[in-house]
């Protein structure tokens, strides 16, 4: 079978580093997406993950550990904008190339 | 200019009742996808086309039966609406068929099944 595991909700305060896990089983596994959804809104791309290591894109970076089925995202210098939900992505290759997301990880940043 | 557009934007019902959301792209994307997402925000993929064709079919009610006239839409006909189609519905597209490029994503359709 397949699954993503990230945290339901994490709560950091304005300014600071918070980081969002997610570990992931699935065959056919080619990469890790990274996606922010606000409120009423669509997901929007943040990230994407094909190699091991680390990936950044000014404040945010991601990174993964395909030996570990580990990737996280990282968000420095947090602003109250950042207040979303944040979904991990499997890319998988079983007939075609699919993105199979995670259960999301709604942060809220207080001031 | 919006890049993925789908219209309508909100969609109240009876059940019973056959609804059509419609999308269109503007990006030159050669893939495009419909994604579910229920009140506990799991977004699941129901089907993907890739230049008109149909790729991805993730178990979905035939009740629910997409169309590509081509490659830059993709529409979602849904007959005989049930409660539990109650939703917002995501259009998205990319290049390459997702492989690590970035899935664009229409605004959302919030379909209610009353």
């Amino acid at each position: 079978g397949q699954s993503l595991e990230q945290p339901s909700e994490v709560t950091a305060v304005e300014g600071a580093i918070v980081q969002i896990n997610c570990t992931y089983q699935t065959s056919g596994f080619y990469g890790l997406s990274w996606y922010q959804q606000h409120d009423g809104g669509a997901p929007t791309f943040l990230s994407y993950n094909g190699l091991d290591g680390l990936e950044e894109t000014g404040r945010f970076s991601s990174f993964l550990s395909r030996s570990d089925s580990y990737g996280y995202l990282l968000l420095q210098e947090l602003q109250m904008k950042d207040s979303a939900s944040y979904f991990c992505a499997v890319v998988r290759m079983d007939s075609s190339y699919k993105l199979i997301f995670g259960s999301g990880t709604r942060l809220l940043v207080r001031p | 200019d919006t890049a993925v557009s789908q219209t309508p934007k909100y969609l109240v019902t009876q059940m019973g009742n056959d609804k059509s959301i419609k999308c269109e792209q503007n990006l030159g994307h050669d893939t495009m996808y419909w994604y579910k997402q229920d009140s506990k925000k799991f977004l699941k993929i129901m089907f993907s086309y890739n230049n008109k064709e149909l790729i991805i079919n993730e178990t979905v009610p035939n009740r629910f039966s997409p169309k590509s006239p081509d490659k830059a839409h993709l529409n979602l006909h849904i007959n005989s609406l049930e409660l539990g189609d109650s939703a917002v519905y995501f259009c998205a597209s990319s290049h390459l068929g997702g492989i690590g490029e970035k899935l664009f994503f229409g605004s959302g359709t919030q379909l209610s099944v009353l």
